[in-house]
């Protein structure tokens, strides 16, 4: 059984950082893409960033570019994002995703159950 | 970025009746080369993480039950749910994975009448 297992969030004031990761088991990691979705509380979806299965290429959305990283660990089979400058519309559940495939990025099958990070002072 | 609408925003179906979602985007996602349109449909139940339902715009994820069909090409694409059942209460999204960044819709809430 694929598991996509996230972990970090939390409180944070304005401007602080926070790790979040996300544990993945029951496929191939380095094999997949994977992906950050974020959901602020009583919202839609939104993409915010993606790195390919090797890890070599990274893709941001724009509201986080230059304040949030994405790096994975193939070794551990698991994804992390660094979330730096933390704002408080970054308040929100966090999902990692699979993506489709490792250097394509498509829809996300299967999420994880959310972390959630709330900014605030 | 290409924008998704969903029409309407909720529903409310009785159960065994059909429910159609409609979901827009402000450029067409039909990739000419392979003839397939990129997007794809999500069910989110309460308090769930969202979940996959269709991809190609039409192509069922396996294990998902046949009452849920997608439909459409271009800009304009409709999911339906052809029997509604009580474990289909939930927000639907419609999401384009044509361009970068890759975007959904706003949601739909389907409900029980």
């Amino acid at each position: 059984e694929v598991l996509l297992l996230e972990s970090g969030g939390g409180l944070v004031q304005p401007g602080g950082s926070l790790r979040l990761s996300c544990a993945a088991s029951g496929f191939t990691f380095s094999n997949y893409a994977m992906s950050w979705v974020r959901q602020a509380p009583g919202k839609g979806l939104e993409w915010v960033s993606a790195i390919s299965g090797g890890g070599g290429g990274t893709y941001y959305a724009d509201s986080v570019k230059g304040r949030f990283t994405i790096s994975r660990d193939n070794s551990k089979n698991t994804l992390y994002l660094q979330m730096n400058s933390l704002r408080a519309d970054d308040t929100a559940v966090y999902y990692c995703a699979r993506d489709s495939h490792s250097n394509s990025y498509y829809w996300f099958d299967p999420w994880g159950q959310g972390t959630l990070v709330t900014v605030s002072s | 970025d290409i924008v998704m609408t969903q029409s309407p925003d909720s529903l409310a179906v009785s159960l065994g009746e059909r429910a159609t979602i409609n979901c827009k985007s402000s450029q067409s996602v039909l990739y000419s080369s392979n003839n397939k349109n990129f997007l794809a449909w999500y069910q989110q139940k309460p308090g769930q993480a969202p979940e996959l339902l269709i991809y190609w715009a039409s192509t069922r994820e396996s294990g998902v039950p046949d009452r849920f069909s997608g439909s459409g090409s271009g800009t304009d694409f409709t999911l339906t749910i052809s029997s509604l059942q009580a474990e289909d209460v939930a927000v639907y999204y419609c999401q384009q994975y044509y361009s970068t960044p890759r975007t959904f819709g706003q949601g739909t809430k389907v409900e029980i009448k």
